[in-house]
């Protein structure tokens, strides 16, 4: 079964940028896998950020974008603030009406 | 307001069935894919499958095939995640989920959660 990657945790200074990715464990992610990116603060239930690679979600603000770089999704945030600390997941559709989650990137603001 | 309104806590005991519900409000409750994804305690999200109320179409992930039923009345807006047997390993936090329709790209994504249902089975 196809695994969807992503690193388990990343840190950030207030202010700066950051990438996280989402891959494949065989493959290349493309626009066709519609990678998605939600993120949950402990207690909450998920917040939709990014869908279709690159499309922002009612309300988000536009220092959170998405993309593809190299052969993975990417979600970056410019100018990271302390209330961005939370667990960010993506979710690769694999046909058939079927979507599989990352493991979720834990993100620290420090 | 779209909204989707989940039923709350259970604790139940192993070999126990139980069936959750996730009330839609808000829009057209049969054009719109709803999906269940699991939380097991200090873990990830898992997709489980996905159901549309219209004609109850539904898919699952391998994972659950057969572990769980989804189904929904669209008579009142509800779907439904449901066990005939649980187990210790089914204690998690359960959501639901609205799949939208992105008409740019033809596919779907989540955009409304529901709270999500605590589901507690022990001994």
């Amino acid at each position: 079964q196809t695994v969807v990657t992503q690193e388990p945790s990343f840190s950030v200074s207030p202010g700066g940028t950051v990438t996280l990715t989402c891959g494949l464990s065989s493959g290349s992610v493309s626009t066709s896998y519609y990678p998605s990116w939600y993120q949950q603060t402990p207690g909450q239930a998920p917040r939709t950020l990014i869908y279709s690679t690159n499309t922002r979600s009612s309300g988000v603000p536009d220092r959170f974008s998405g993309s593809i770089l190299g052969n993975k999704a990417a979600l970056t945030i410019t100018g990271a603030q302390a209330d961005d600390e939370s667990d960010y997941y993506c979710v690769l559709y694999m046909g058939s009406i079927r979507w599989v989650f990352g493991g979720g990137t834990k993100l620290t603001v420090l | 307001e779209v909204q989707l309104v989940q039923s709350g806590a259970e604790v139940k005991k192993p070999g126990e069935s139980l069936k959750i519900s996730c009330k839609g409000s808000g829009y057209s409750f049969t054009s719109y894919w709803i999906g269940w994804v699991r939380q097991m305690p200090g873990k990830g999200l898992e997709w489980m499958g996905i159901i549309y109320p219209g004609d109850s179409d539904t898919r699952y992930s391998p994972s659950f095939q057969g572990q769980v039923t989804i189904s929904a009345d669209k008579s009142i807006s509800t779907a439904y995640l449901q066990w005939s047997s649980l187990k210790a390993s089914d204690t998690a936090m359960y959501y639901c989920a609205r799949h939208n329709y992105d008409i740019l790209t033809g596919y779907y994504y989540m955009d409304v959660w529901g709270k999500g249902t605590t589901v507690t089975v022990s001994s």
